[in-house]
């Protein structure tokens, strides 16, 4: 079964800290993988996207990393700010299915305090 | 505006009766999904439209839970007979690929609670 695991469930940090999320997933082989950004009350917005191929990805403060042979994949969050607090949810594409069939990790939930 | 809208964005009633969630997709997306979140819990997939196909229903907990797309656009999440336990939010998102590889734009979502 195909699954998607995120670590950790939470972390609070420090304004201006950095932060890593880490995404581990069994999904093989895979077509993409997604980090998505999930303000409190509101839908999840995509940040980034990593296909097989690609090691690293930035979006701003925010860079994903992927290891396609250990099925890792992270999130660091450089110099934080208070509208970082959000969840985080990794989403893993199988390769050559539908859209239906994409992988969502539990999400780690950040706070970041003054 | 041009990005996805759901309503109602609150919805409160009592258990056993029934409530319809509605999601209006980016204009052209041809892929329609409903996801269930309860709190501080992940996304449950429910539901999935791509075009003039047959929706993929795998993920509806019950017979309860129903969906339709009208026109390829405008989608209706019916749950009948609500339980407590089918208090959560409940999330759309459309895509504008046949999911290959699309992301996702997801709404506000439609917060319900059953008492």
């Amino acid at each position: 079964k195909n699954q998607v695991e995120q670590s950790p469930q939470s972390l609070i940090i420090l304004e201006g800290k950095n932060c890593t999320l880490q995404c581990n997933y069994t999904v093989s082989p895979f077509s993409n993988l997604r980090w998505y950004k999930q303000d409190t009350g509101r839908g999840p917005v995509s940040l980034t996207i990593m296909t097989f191929s690609e090691n690293t990805k930035s979006n701003g403060r925010y860079t994903a990393t992927l290891d396609a042979d250990t099925k890792q994949s992270s999130l660091h969050i450089t110099a934080s700010q208070l509208s970082d607090s959000a969840s985080y949810i990794c989403v893993v594409r199988p390769f050559k299915a539908a859209g239906n069939k994409l992988t969502f990790g539990g999400g780690t939930r950040v706070l970041v305090k003054p | 505006g041009a990005g996805v809208s759901q309503s109602p964005s609150n919805k409160v009633t009592e258990k056993g009766k029934d409530v319809e969630l509605r999601c209006d997709p980016i204009s052209g997306h041809t892929a329609l999904y409903w996801y269930r979140q309860s709190l501080g819990q992940g996304l449950e997939f429910l539901i999935y439209f791509q075009g003039n196909s047959a929706p993929d229903k795998s993920g509806l907990p019950s017979d309860r839970f129903s969906a339709e797309r009208t026109g390829g656009s405008v989608s209706t999440l019916t749950i009948q007979r609500t339980q407590q336990e089918d208090s959560a939010v409940y999330l759309c998102a459309s895509s504008p690929t046949q999911g290959l590889g699309g992301e996702l734009f997801f709404g506000e979502g439609s917060r319900l609670t059953v008492l």
